[in-house]
């Protein structure tokens, strides 16, 4: 199973709404990403995750809360989001170490808009 | 400088063409070199992946890399109309525990009856 799911595909929040994103991988990687793709443009790395433990944060405003519960779980809690916030979330896992870790899998995205 | 220079297109061809895509780069510490397709309102798909100089063939898909000159390309032969997508080229290094991937713009393709 190849499969990375994620969880809502859509998404419409007001400001001063909490939600959170969900994503989930059964093969057995240990290495998880989050994601911001905005229309027309590459995916920007957010976060990742390697062996649950938060390993790189790429300077991501603190209203963004990335959480790994487990090796299979990744979620993204959101508050207080701005309408420049809106985008396509991915959700990625990979390998840690050895060569297919940069052979990252990703999901099929939450389209989320801010209001 | 962006780390990642790709054409964003779009490039239409007809049906049966031999389609080039490239990128250019200027971190000499990027390891890996991969192409991803990405249809809409999908996330991006694997296609090819390579780390050192030189030609790898996958069907009708060849990446090249050129490490000297900091260049990368993929070939597409026989395009047909689902090979329609954008397609982005990425590159990876080890940065804390996991891997980095910086992606280009993407190529927006679209091939054509």
């Amino acid at each position: 199973d190849t499969e990375v799911t994620q969880t809502p595909k859509h998404l419409v929040m007001g400001m001063t709404n909490k939600k959170s994103l969900k994503c989930e991988q059964h093969m057995g990687h240990r290495a998880m990403y989050w994601y911001k793709q905005k229309a027309k443009k590459p995916p920007e790395l957010m976060f990742v995750y390697s062996y649950e433990k938060l390993s790189i944060n790429e300077s991501v405003p603190s209203r963004f809360s990335p959480e790994c519960p487990n090796s299979s779980l990744l979620n993204l809690h959101l508050h207080a989001l701005q309408p420049e916030d809106s985008a396509l979330y991915l959700c990625a896992s990979s390998q840690v170490r050895g060569a297919p870790s940069y052979e990252q899998y990703f999901g099929p995205g939450t389209r989320l808009t801010v209001t | 400088q962006k780390e990642v220079e790709q054409d964003p297109g779009p490039l239409s061809v007809p049906e049966g063409a031999i389609v080039s895509l490239n990128c250019t780069y200027s971190n000499s510490a990027f390891q890996y070199f991969m192409w991803y397709r990405q249809y809409s309102r999908k996330g991006p798909e694997l296609l090819m992946y390579t780390y050192s100089s030189g030609n790898k063939e996958d069907g009708r898909f060849t990446a090249q890399v050129d490490k000297s000159s900091k260049y990368i390309s993929l070939f597409i032969r026989d395009s047909q109309p689902s090979d329609s997508a954008t397609y982005l080229c990425a590159m990876s290094q080890i940065k804390g525990g996991g891997n980095k991937l910086t992606f280009g713009t993407g190529t927006q393709l679209k091939v054509e009856l």
